[in-house]
């Protein structure tokens, strides 16, 4: 089964408009974290945003924040004020005791902005 | 220099040709990572490195080798490669599970290999 599970394979946002990205995961640690990461056409894995599971509020960085539903399982990366620049690919990433913690990595989601 | 860094950004090798991809990071983590990126499908870890010493290996073929001289370097060998084999090999540091915190990978730029 896979462990992390992004349904959009591509999105589309018009320029300063908000964007939410998908993500549900599948683990039964109580104690793991969530990630998630952006990936320009340059191909460097560039770091956003972290949500540890107990974490008692959503993360925010900047422009970046996760809409973490622990029930649900899910980890939804929003993207307020999209910029040209946020064109990329976006992937949410799981670290799992679980499984001798391991990394997971979703499919991605590829965003295009439209000016 | 600051990050994590990969040479060479990019590499051609014919399948009896042996080559080797270094990564090295200046962020003072004790855990290193090398992932394989193919085309439409997952990111695939293939080993992890902690203080050194070697604690994952996801079934990787043997003709992949890595080598963890110390835990600010890391080096993937590679020999007698398949055309399969092509593909963006990223390495990554963070902050090793003993040290407590978020485990935050940090990547660097990738190699992208093509095997002829």
């Amino acid at each position: 089964a896979q462990k992390i599970t992004q349904t959009q394979p591509g999105m589309f946002v018009q320029e300063k408009e908000a964007v939410t990205l998908d993500c549900t995961y599948d683990t039964s640690d109580p104690s793991y974290g969530l990630f998630w990461y952006k990936q320009p056409s340059s191909g460097e894995m560039i770091f956003l945003i972290y949500q540890g599971s107990y974490d008692q509020q959503n993360a925010t960085e900047g422009r970046y924040s996760l809409n973490f539903q622990k029930a649900r399982k899910s980890a939804n990366l929003v993207i307020s004020a999209s910029q040209l620049g946020d064109s990329a690919m976006y992937f949410c990433a799981m670290r799992d005791p679980d499984t001798g913690n391991q990394f997971y990595f979703g499919t991605g989601t590829s965003l295009t902005v439209i000016p | 220099e600051t990050g994590v860094t990969q040479t060479p950004r990019h590499l051609v090798m014919g399948m009896t040709n042996k080559k080797s991809l270094k990564c090295e990071q200046h962020l003072g983590h004790n855990a290193m990572y090398w992932y394989k990126q193919s085309a439409k499908k997952p990111l695939e870890l293939m080993f992890v490195y902690n203080f050194k010493e070697q604690t994952e290996n996801n079934s990787v073929p043997s003709r992949f080798s890595p080598e963890c001289p110390n835990s600010s370097h890391l080096f993937l060998h590679l020999h007698t490669l398949q055309p399969e084999d092509s593909a963006l090999y990223l390495c990554a540091s963070s902050r090793s599970r003993l040290a407590g915190g978020p485990e935050t990978q940090y990547f660097g730029p990738g190699t992208r290999l093509l095997v002829l």
